[in-house]
């Protein structure tokens, strides 16, 4: 089993909402990760959890806010977002860093 | 700099001709790991294979291949016979201990229709 859950499929926000991400893996995979994708471009790493701790943020604002309760599951707090932040969201796992991601079906979030 | 190079942005065939995706890559690392993803029009990402730095043998697997060759740093890949479910866009990436503790790094993508 290489599934990974992403709820929900499909999210609108308007820019003063505070909403949530989620994401759910059973393979027992230690390394988890937070991708954005805009349309018609490759992934963009945003966050990556090794052991449960966060060990690469790549920069991104502090409207988005990263947790990762426990090994299955991390989520990814949404605040303040701003209209061009509209992308899919893809979760990945891996069994350590350097193996191969499974990802999810991804949220397909929309600012209004 | 791009450090993944998928130089075709759209191929276009009629279904059971072959077609090659082309990827090249740069990196300084001596430890390292390629990877090739299929995006169907669902939007889910697909993880089709991985190979590290030190094993070049190619890849079969079905009507999928795959030939790493060090020496001109790439690692393309070859889909024998298409059909029109292989319709997709077509990442590599490549994962190094240098950059960000192994994060896939992807290139831009190929999108390849297959039509009847």
């Amino acid at each position: 089993d290489t599934e990974v859950t992403q709820t929900p499929k499909h999210l609108v926000m308007g820019m003063t909402n505070k909403k949530s991400l989620k994401c759910e893996q059973h393979m027992g995979h230690r390394a988890m990760y937070w991708y954005k994708q805009k349309a018609k471009k490759p992934p963009e790493l945003m966050f990556v959890y090794s052991y449960e701790k966060l060990s690469i943020n790549e920069s991104v604002p502090s409207r988005f806010s990263p947790e990762c309760p426990n090994s299955s599951l991390l989520n990814l707090h949404l605040h303040a977002l701003q209209p061009e932040d509209s992308a899919l969201y893809l979760c990945a796992s891996s069994q350590d860093r350097g193996h191969e991601q499974y990802f999810g079906p991804g949220t397909r979030l929309t600012v209004t | 700099a791009q450090k993944v190079t998928q130089a075709q942005t759209e191929i276009s065939v009629v279904e059971k001709e072959d077609v090659t995706l082309d990827c090249v890559y740069e990196t300084r690392d001596t430890t390292y790991y390629l990877f090739w993803y299929k995006q169907p029009p669902s939007g889910e990402l697909v993880f089709l294979i991985r190979r590290n730095s030190f094993d070049e043998q190619n890849e079969i697997s079905g009507r999928y291949s795959w030939n790493f060759q060090k020496s001109t740093s790439s690692f393309n890949f070859t889909i024998t016979a298409s059909q029109v479910v292989d319709s997709a866009v077509y990442f590599c990436a490549l994962s190094e201990g240098s950059n960000s503790g192994y994060a896939l790094n992807f290139g831009k993508g190929t999108s390849l229709l297959v039509t009847p």
